[in-house]
């Protein structure tokens, strides 16, 4: 069983549609969670990260960190389709421990 | 431009073949991170330096190695080569002393595409 698992999709909406991405986790140890957005043909970009559990909310993004389910999310508000990319969350215990292990990441489409 | 900037863009090789992948992190930063994405597996975390040094060790293959140099730039040799090394390799850096699990980030480069015939 892999640490992260996330749906690879893919997600198709129509624009203006809420957007719901997920992700679950094992390790216990992870306190640092991140989502990041890669377009086609280029690296990933960091779009948000949280601490431990909780709400964090960036414009029309809202990231959600449930540490007693290991479960984590991501929701995006009326959709655009140059939210079109793939979406992956990452974790790490922080503390000084680098490594960041992501998700295989959500392939997402927002249709116009 | 994410700062990160990674050469080349694509390379196709032959089994059995050595290619070097190359990496210059954004100014100011002192980690480089390797990562691996293929379609299957996703990100893999291979292999961190920190101003030269070795600071963290993933799923790296033993026929795979990687050093970072006094200017910081990064070199990730792959060796005897296979079919299965064929994916996008990612190279990335951070600006917080190398904490970059708490939060920070990484800023990542483009990649560089390998393929493997």
């Amino acid at each position: 069983q892999k640490e992260v698992e996330q749906d690879p999709g893919p997600l198709s909406v129509p624009e203006g549609a809420i957007v719901s991405l997920n992700c679950t986790y094992s390790n216990s140890a992870f306190q640092y969670f991140m989502w990041y957005r890669q377009y086609s043909r280029k690296g990933p970009e960091l779009l948000m990260y949280t601490y431990s559990s909780g709400n964090k909310e960036d414009g029309r993004f809202t990231a959600q960190v449930d540490k007693s389910s290991k479960y984590i999310s991501l929701f995006i508000r009326d959709s655009q389709p140059s939210d079109s990319a793939t979406y992956l969350c990452a974790m790490s215990r922080g503390g000084g421990y680098q490594k960041v292990t992501f998700g295989i990441g959500t392939k997402l489409q927002v249709i116009p | 431009d994410s700062g990160v900037t990674q050469t080349p863009k694509h390379l196709i090789t032959a089994t059995g073949q050595r290619v070097t992948l190359r990496c210059s992190p954004r100014s100011g930063d002192l980690s480089v991170y390797w990562y691996q994405q293929s379609l299957d597996q996703g990100l893999q975390f291979l292999i961190q330096y920190y101003n030269g040094e070795e600071r963290a060790k993933g799923n790296i293959l033993e026929r795979f190695s990687a050093q970072q140099f006094p200017d910081l730039h990064s070199e990730l040799n792959l060796s005897s080569l296979e079919l299965g090394d064929s994916a996008l390799y990612f190279c990335a850096s951070s600006a917080d002393r190398g904490r970059a699990g708490e939060g920070y980030g990484y800023t990542f480069g483009s990649g560089t595409r390998l393929t493997v015939v």
